[in-house]
């Protein structure tokens, strides 16, 4: 079953700390996997995406991994801000079999609390 | 404008109305989707129109009516709600290929009572 599971469930930090919050799936054929963050009572916004040969991708104070091997990625988030309070989203694409556009699995996300 | 604008942000409404949850993007993008979020859990897909014709619903019940009158808008019609149809509504527009992003609105809290 194509799945995607998120840990932790929810994380508090202080400011100006460090952390990394994971994400493993079992989708198979993969496409790509997709980090993204959402402020309460909004959308979610795209941080990064990671394809199939991509090991490592940065984004400002934002790290993605990936290993296509175990299907596990990583996102680390440097010198955390008080903005960086948000849930954050695993989506991963599941090649569509037939063509057409492909399903995104979503994780339940990690809801992370930065506190001065 | 790299916007997706969803209007309401907020609504409420009884079991017995008909209302519609309005979205718009000027990005050229020809997929565009209706997802439910409930309260700490991801968004939900419910519907898919890819150039303007529907190609996916995951099982939506029928008081949920989608319409995309043109490649720019996307509509929600709802008529006879449950209460457990609140939630925030999202809608999100994405270009065509598989790698692309989507770009979420900020979404319509949505309350029956």
């Amino acid at each position: 079953k194509n799945q995607v599971e998120q840990s932790p469930q929810s994380l508090i930090i202080l400011e100006g700390k460090n952390c990394t919050l994971q994400c493993n799936y079992t989708v198979s054929p993969f496409s790509n996997l997709r980090w993204y963050k959402q402020d309460t009572g909004r959308g979610p916004v795209s941080l990064t995406i990671m394809t199939f040969s991509e090991n490592t991708k940065s984004n400002g104070r934002y790290t993605a991994t990936l290993d296509a091997d175990t299907k596990q990625s990583s996102l680390h988030i440097t010198a955390s801000q008080l903005s960086d309070s948000a849930s954050y989203i695993c989506v991963v694409s599941h090649v569509a079999p037939s063509g057409g556009y492909n399903k995104l699995i979503f994780g339940a996300g990690t809801r992370l609390a930065v506190h001065p | 404008d790299t916007e997706v604008t969803q209007t309401p942000k907020h609504l409420v409404m009884g079991m017995t109305n008909k209302k519609s949850l309005k979205c718009e993007q000027h990005m050229g993008h020809r997929a565009m989707y209706w997802y439910k979020q409930k309260a700490k859990k991801p968004p939900e897909l419910m519907f898919v129109y890819s150039y303007e014709k529907l190609s996916i619903n995951e099982s939506v019940p029928s008081r949920f009516s989608p319409e995309c009158p043109n490649s720019s808008l996307l509509n929600l019609h709802l008529h006879a709600l449950q209460p457990e149809d609140s939630a925030l509504y999202l809608c999100a527009s994405r270009a065509t290929g598989n790698n692309e992003k989507l770009f979420f609105g900020s979404g319509t809290q949505l309350s029956v009572l």
